[in-house]
């Protein structure tokens, strides 16, 4: 479902350590993900996908993993940094919800906060 | 332009007023939605405008909420006798069309109720 009237989960890192935020989608159609990265006082910015055809993609130090078995769908951050802090948003497109094939269902967000 | 520009940044507004927020697509970007965000939490879909298809209403809240989109570019959300819950940033995204999900977000409107 989409994440309204819920406080964020929060995960708090040392810089260096890596990072692991999760997100558990809903709907099995969905065959596109997408991780956006909010900073403060802005709006989410574009991070990594992947398509349901795939389960693992790599970008510049950030992994994406989908396990469709469990619906369940994970950002990897190596050597996180401080400005990686940010709130972390996955989102699923539901090709199977009628007139709302052209968006996006965004997750509730994960608070990310990285110690130095 | 460059990036999808909203206005104004911040609005402090009394309770029953009416608000206009502007929202400027990417040049090029058929597709245009809002969304809302109240204090630390996440996105709540209101509107989806798509070409010169219906929008998708579905998300809006109540009839006070209300927003238009002309000549396929610029959209105004127009939130009519505020209260108080309606304080939140009020974001815009466009993308390229239907079923391109490669949305670039705006910085968004802070509306405050007062």
């Amino acid at each position: 479902g989409e994440s309204v009237g819920l406080h964020l989960p929060t995960l708090s890192v040392q810089e260096g350590d890596n990072s692991i935020i999760n997100c558990a989608y809903s709907n099995s159609a969905s065959d596109y993900f997408i991780w956006y990265k909010q900073e403060s006082g802005k709006g989410p910015q574009f991070i990594i996908d992947i398509r349901s055809n795939m389960d693992k993609r790599q970008g510049q130090r950030v992994t994406v993993l989908l396990n469709k078995t469990v619906k369940h769908l994970s950002l990897q951050i190596a050597a996180t940094q401080p400005g990686d802090s940010a709130v972390y948003f996955c989102a699923e497109n539901m090709p199977d919800r009628g007139s709302t094939l052209g968006r996006l269902y965004f997750g509730r967000g994960t608070q990310l906060t990285v110690w130095p | 332009g460059a990036g999808v520009s909203q206005s104004p940044s911040n609005k402090v507004t009394e309770k029953g007023k009416d608000v206009e927020l502007r929202c400027d697509p990417i040049s090029g970007h058929t597709a245009l939605y809002w969304y809302r965000q109240s204090l630390g939490q996440g996105l709540e879909f209101l509107i989806y405008f798509q070409g010169n298809s219906a929008p998708d209403k579905s998300g809006l809240p109540s009839d006070r909420f209300s927003a238009e989109r002309t000549g396929g570019s610029v959209s105004t959300l127009t939130i009519q006798r505020t209260q108080q819950e309606d304080s939140a940033v009020y974001l815009c995204a466009s993308s390229l069309g239907w079923q391109d999900y490669g949305y670039t977000f705006g910085s968004g409107t802070r509306l405050t109720v007062v």
